[in-house]
């Protein structure tokens, strides 16, 4: 049982929009602390997508977009192309386990 | 460029150690800090620690605490993950990880430079 809670699967059309949710507590996402969100392709390593939030590494897409609310994290992917099927995942720090944490992941599948 | 390379796969026995390396390059070594992350068979992400690369400083997963140790050659620019007592759970892909924190853990840290992950397999 992962401390960020993401649902397992999510699907979409191409060029619809899709958005993965990442539920945490007060002790991670609630206290303040950033999210992160990558994304791992089959066999590969993840790769950065979201930092702080809401942020974009140079070179990522404007189609993905992260925010943040009280205990949760969503990141949103517009124009959905069947490049974006991969795997993705969320990451905070949490106070109680003083570390970082990272949600289970979910599988997004482009219909 | 950024790179960080890992070292090749292995295969251990339940109660082994084992030692995985992450040789860096393309950046000033002690200026960020190294994560690494594993990755069971099928499964999700999970952080095992952080080592400052200026410093030494560490931060282990509480899961991990006492079968872990995470150290840097400044000299090679290499990172290391030491892993003991191991069990077939303990079998994964390892990651090293660039972090940007470089003196001391910072809770906001994240990771834009990856390795290519080193297949760690337990098996009697």
């Amino acid at each position: 049982q992962s401390v960020l809670t993401q649902p397992p699967s999510v699907s979409g059309a191409p060029g619809q929009r899709v958005t993965i949710s990442c539920t945490g507590s007060s002790s991670n996402i609630g206290a303040g602390y950033d999210v992160h969100w990558y994304q791992q392709l089959p066999g590969t390593a993840p790769k950065l997508i979201i930092y702080g939030n809401s942020n974009r590494p140079s070179g990522v897409p404007d189609r993905f977009s992260g925010s943040k609310s009280g205990t949760s994290a969503s990141l949103a992917i517009t124009g959905l192309q069947a490049e974006d099927e991969a795997d993705y995942y969320c990451q905070s720090y949490d106070s109680s386990l003083s570390g970082s944490i990272f949600g289970g992941g979910t599988k997004l599948t482009v219909l | 460029q950024v790179q960080l390379v890992q070292s090749g796969a292995e295969v251990k026995k339940p109660g082994a150690s084992v030692k995985v390396s992450c040789k860096a390059s393309g950046y000033t070594f002690t200026s960020y800090g190294i994560s690494w992350v594993r990755q069971a068979p099928g499964q999700g992400l999970e952080w095992m620690g952080w080592i400052s690369a200026y410093n030494g400083n560490t931060n282990y997963a509480q899961k991990l605490q006492g079968r872990v140790t995470m150290t840097t050659d400044t000299s090679t620019s290499t990172a290391y993950m030491e892993l003991r007592s191991l069990r077939s759970d303990d079998t994964a892909v390892y990651y090293c990880a660039r972090d940007p924190s470089a003196y001391y853990y910072d809770s906001s840290g994240y990771s834009l430079y990856w390795g290519q992950g080193t297949l760690v397999t337990v098996s009697s």
